[in-house]
């Protein structure tokens, strides 16, 4: 079955270290690839998103995301995470302009 | 500006009983959607629409139905509520040609 696939569960790393969230999906064809960020007790906020050109994406609060086709991923990347960053992280696709499939998302704790 | 509101925020049912979650948004998005969120497995699309008088079902529509007769508005039913369909949902929309917009999210308790 087509999927959106995030490899970590849960990740805990000390403020001021460097962040990578993996994301896979399955979809082939044109793909628009998304990043969403939920913190404890909200709804899920937009990070960043990739349609087309420059496959290196930036977002908002230093985030930035890679967009590799022939690894069909977009992994999510942060230099120096802070303890604000603590929360839940959700890669999503919409392909072909109709439905968006989420991960089951990467729970992210750094620590003071 | 409102963006997407979902009503109720909480909700407490027995099993057997019906309701409806309502959902509206006031940015004229063509496309709107139904997610439940669960521990461990993320958001999961219930049903979907890209317009009034058009939807289409996502990866668990099971016991649940939409309707979509204006552009604002997208409720969801709950025909038969059971103890499985204990989630927190979310509405979303969007134009067709980018991100979702999220609402707050209505958390459902089916005792």
């Amino acid at each position: 079955a087509q999927s959106v696939s995030q490899h970590n569960h849960h990740v805990i790393l000390s403020e001021a270290a460097s962040l990578e969230l993996g994301c896979n999906y399955s979809y082939g064809g044109t793909v628009n690839l998304f990043w969403y960020v939920q913190y404890p007790g909200q709804h899920l906020q937009l990070l960043l998103k990739y349609f087309s050109g420059d496959p290196l994406v930036k977002g908002i609060k230093g985030f930035e995301a890679e967009f590799i086709k022939s690894k069909f991923s977009f992994n999510l990347r942060k230099p120096s995470v802070q303890w604000s960053d603590t929360a839940e992280y959700f890669c999503a696709v919409n392909r072909n302009n109709n439905d968006m499939r989420f991960g089951a998302g990467t729970r992210l704790t750094v620590k003071p | 500006n409102a963006g997407v509101t979902q009503t109720p925020k909480f909700q407490v049912l027995k099993t057997g009983q019906s309701m409806t979650l309502q959902c509206a948004q006031d940015m004229n998005h063509e496309y709107m959607s139904w997610y439940r969120q669960d521990p461990g497995m993320g958001l999961r699309l219930i049903h979907y629409s890209v317009g009034a008088g058009i939807t289409d079902q996502g990866e668990v529509p099971n016991g649940y139905n939409v309707s979509r007769s204006t552009t604002e508005d997208f409720p969801l039913r709950l025909l038969s509520a059971a103890p499985s369909q204990t989630s927190v949902y979310f509405c979303a929309s969007r134009p067709l040609m980018g991100e979702l917009f999220f609402g707050e999210g209505s958390r459902l308790t089916v005792l």
